[in-house]
């Protein structure tokens, strides 16, 4: 099975932050990588699919990188509506699996 | 619209069964893979099942063999039928589209207690 290993769990930010979270995929996934936002109580949301393509509807403040297995979302000017939990989520073979998941809060 | 929504959720007794529906509108279930993932109170996501449009299934190995995948292409339904619940069964059951995963259902939640 492929791991998917998020880093940080959890991070502190002001409103205005530039924040970066990483996941490390265990072994070659190419860009079949997701990135979700999820909020309390609420269905996980697609921000980001292939790696570093934007969903229709997504902010651009969003963005996503990388390839192989190295990958970050990257959310340019922090907003309140994005604290929240973002996870990843390898679809290169199943098991599909996830990242642990990172916690954004407010500072 | 493109919408999915769950039902069938509620509290069994372990070694139950329960099946979970997830009705889709505004696309076509028959070609779209179409996947099950669970949320365990307070715990990340764990990918559970998918159906792919020629009817290959795959499922995580906590579930194989008690959990079976399948669809209505007449009614644009997805089922997941769950035999033999265990209590680290319970959680929130999510149906979601594609590859991408989107989009989600609101989710219905399966509580597995005596």
């Amino acid at each position: 099975d492929i791991q998917m290993t998020q880093s940080p769990s959890s991070l502190s930010a002001s409103v205005g932050d530039r924040v970066t979270i990483t996941c490390r995929a265990s072994q070659n996934i190419g860009t079949y990588l997701n990135w979700f936002q999820q909020k309390p109580g609420k269905a996980p949301k697609l921000l980001i699919y292939a790696a570093s393509s934007l969903q229709s509807g997504v902010p651009s403040r969003f963005s996503g990188s990388g390839s192989g297995t190295d990958f970050t979302l990257t959310i340019s000017s922090l907003q309140p509506e994005d604290f929240a939990t973002y996870y990843c989520q390898q679809s290169y073979s199943t098991p599909i699996t996830f990242g642990g998941g990172t916690k954004v809060e407010i500072k | 619209e493109v919408q999915l929504v769950e039902s069938g959720g509620g509290l069994i007794q372990p070694g139950g069964s329960l099946r979970l529906s997830c009705a889709a509108s505004g696309f076509t279930v028959s070609s779209n893979y179409m996947n099950w993932v669970r949320q365990a109170p307070g715990k990340g996501l764990e990918w559970v099942s998918v159906i792919y449009s020629g009817d290959t299934t795959f499922y995580a190995d906590s579930v194989k063999g008690r959990f079976t995948i399948s669809r209505d292409n007449s009614k644009d339904m997805v089922y997941l039928q769950m035999n033999s619940l265990r209590a680290e069964d319970t959680a929130i059951y999510y149906c979601a589209r594609s590859y991408r995963f989107d989009p989600w259902g609101q989710g219905t939640l399966v509580t597995v207690s005596s």
